[in-house]
């Protein structure tokens, strides 16, 4: 079956960086689009980014460009977003999710707080 | 990238039907038929319940539809169950290739 698992979620001082990792199993990772969603404290969903299934196209959300960077390891069926200086309003639950225009199956998530 | 807009809350007794409804742009809603709908318990994974506008997965009961009129989108429960209680959010594909959510409602069975 399907399996989304998040990893690298912490604290973290603002300015500072972290990596989140999301491992997938159970499916081709390498025929699949796949995504990053947060939803901070109290909050909506908000979508991050989005990368193409070979790794070639990748799109973010206007709060994060130039911060974070979404990448993959087809040969490790793994999903990293790489997230540099990391301020208050990035605090949220971090979920990765397959997809190329909905997103059928979600991880559980990874809480990154951002505190001084 | 303004989120789509979604009413706060809705709510409903069991058996009844409800419509949440999902307004966007020509730039996203209305530009493509991409949108989803999910429905999120707190603590729980999102579940997506349509695509592609009116398309259910397999595993999603057809007391759950959608539909889209110009540039808002809907999203029909019937036979409202407890169970239904939750978080309800839309997204669409967008004109520059991105994605964006709803801000979301939340259902209250009565």
């Amino acid at each position: 079956q399907v399996q989304l698992e998040e990893s690298g979620g912490g604290v973290v001082q603002p300015g500072r960086s972290l990596r989140l990792s999301c491992t997938a199993s159970g499916f081709t990772f390498s025929s699949y689009g796949m995504h990053w969603v947060r939803q901070a404290p109290g909050k909506g969903l908000e979508w991050v980014a989005i990368i193409w299934y070979d790794g070639f196209n990748k799109y973010y959300t206007n709060s994060v460009k130039g911060r974070f960077t979404v990448s993959r390891d087809n040969s490790k069926n793994t999903l990293y977003l790489q997230m540099n200086s990391l301020r208050a309003d990035d605090t949220a639950v971090y979920y990765c999710a397959r997809g190329m225009y909905s997103f059928d199956y979600w991880g559980q998530g990874t809480l990154v707080t951002v505190s001084s | 990238q303004s989120a789509l807009t979604q009413p706060a809350s809705v709510s409903g007794s069991p058996g009844q039907s409800i419509t949440i409804s999902c307004t966007g742009t020509s730039s996203d809603v209305g530009g493509y038929n991409y949108v989803s709908w999910y429905q999120h318990h707190p603590g729980k994974a999102p579940k997506v319940l349509i695509y592609d506008v009116s398309y259910r997965p397999s595993g999603v009961s057809n007391r759950f539809s959608g539909s889209k009129s110009g540039n808002t989108a809907s999203l029909t429960i019937s036979g409202l169950q407890a169970e239904d209680e939750a978080d309800y959010y839309c997204s669409s594909y967008t004109s520059i290739s991105t994605r964006v959510f709803g801000g979301g409602t939340k259902l209250t069975v009565l």
